[in-house]
């Protein structure tokens, strides 16, 4: 069974920093894309960044780019997010998912998001 | 800043067919988006629904459909259960890793 366990969520101050971590089990953590998405209180899904398997490319949305910093360890099975210089707009509940992706003609793109975490809360506020 | 649209809110009765969509708002909507759709009930994760416009995801019911309808991706749901009661959101893939998605639409089952 396919596990996402994310932590590491908390209440953190303006322009302050926090680093989440998503535990994966159930999957072959090395051979997975993985994401990250987040949802403010009471607003719909917003993608946040996503990782390759070997870690080695990284991707963000514009509204956190230059802010936050997407890594995972295929040793621990874990994904993180290190998010620096908060903003009280990042406040969100913190998904971490995994990704699907298909290839053809030299093309890859992402077909889902097929397994989710629970979530970690991050409220930015003073 | 190119924005996926979807319709705030829904309501169908017990029984009956809905047909949700999920649009651009600059261009159409097509099979090269891979248009995905999830659901998602107060405090738990999304699930998802569809993928690649109209392939069911695993252990998803018939009565959940997707298609490409005009210039929108569309999800349908055939014969209403209450607890298709829901937050529906399509997300569209935009190339270069970027996953879009909409602003989810409310479904009422009454």
């Amino acid at each position: 069974e396919v596990q996402l366990l994310e932590s590491g969520g908390g209440l953190v101050q303006p322009g302050g920093s926090v680093r989440l971590s998503c535990a994966a089990s159930g999957f072959t953590f090395s051979s997975s894309a993985v994401s990250w998405v987040r949802q403010a209180p009471g607003k719909g899904l917003e993608w946040v960044s996503t990782v390759n398997d070997v870690g080695h490319a990284t991707f963000y949305a514009d509204s956190v780019k230059g802010r936050f910093t997407i890594s995972r360890d295929n040793y621990k099975n874990t994904l993180y997010l290190q998010m620096d210089s908060l903003r009280v707009e990042d406040t969100a509940l913190y998904f971490c998912a995994k990704d699907r992706w298909d290839c053809s003609g030299g093309n890859c793109y992402r077909v889902m998001f097929d397994y989710w975490g629970q979530g970690t809360l991050v409220t930015v506020s003073s | 800043q190119t924005v996926v649209t979807q319709e705030p809110s829904f309501s169908v009765s017990p029984g009956g067919t809905v047909t949700l969509t999920c649009g651009l708002s600059s261009g159409s909507v097509s099979t090269s988006y891979y248009p995905s759709w999830y659901h998602q009930t107060p405090g738990q994760a999304p699930r998802t629904l569809i993928y690649s416009t109209n392939t069911r995801s695993s252990g998803v019911p018939d009565r959940f459909s997707g298609s490409i309808l005009g210039n929108k991706a569309a999800l349908t749901i055939t014969g209403a259960q209450a607890d298709d009661e829901s937050d529906y959101y399509c997300v569209l893939y935009m190339g270069s890793a970027i996953s879009l998605f909409g602003g989810g639409t409310k479904l009422t089952v009454l």
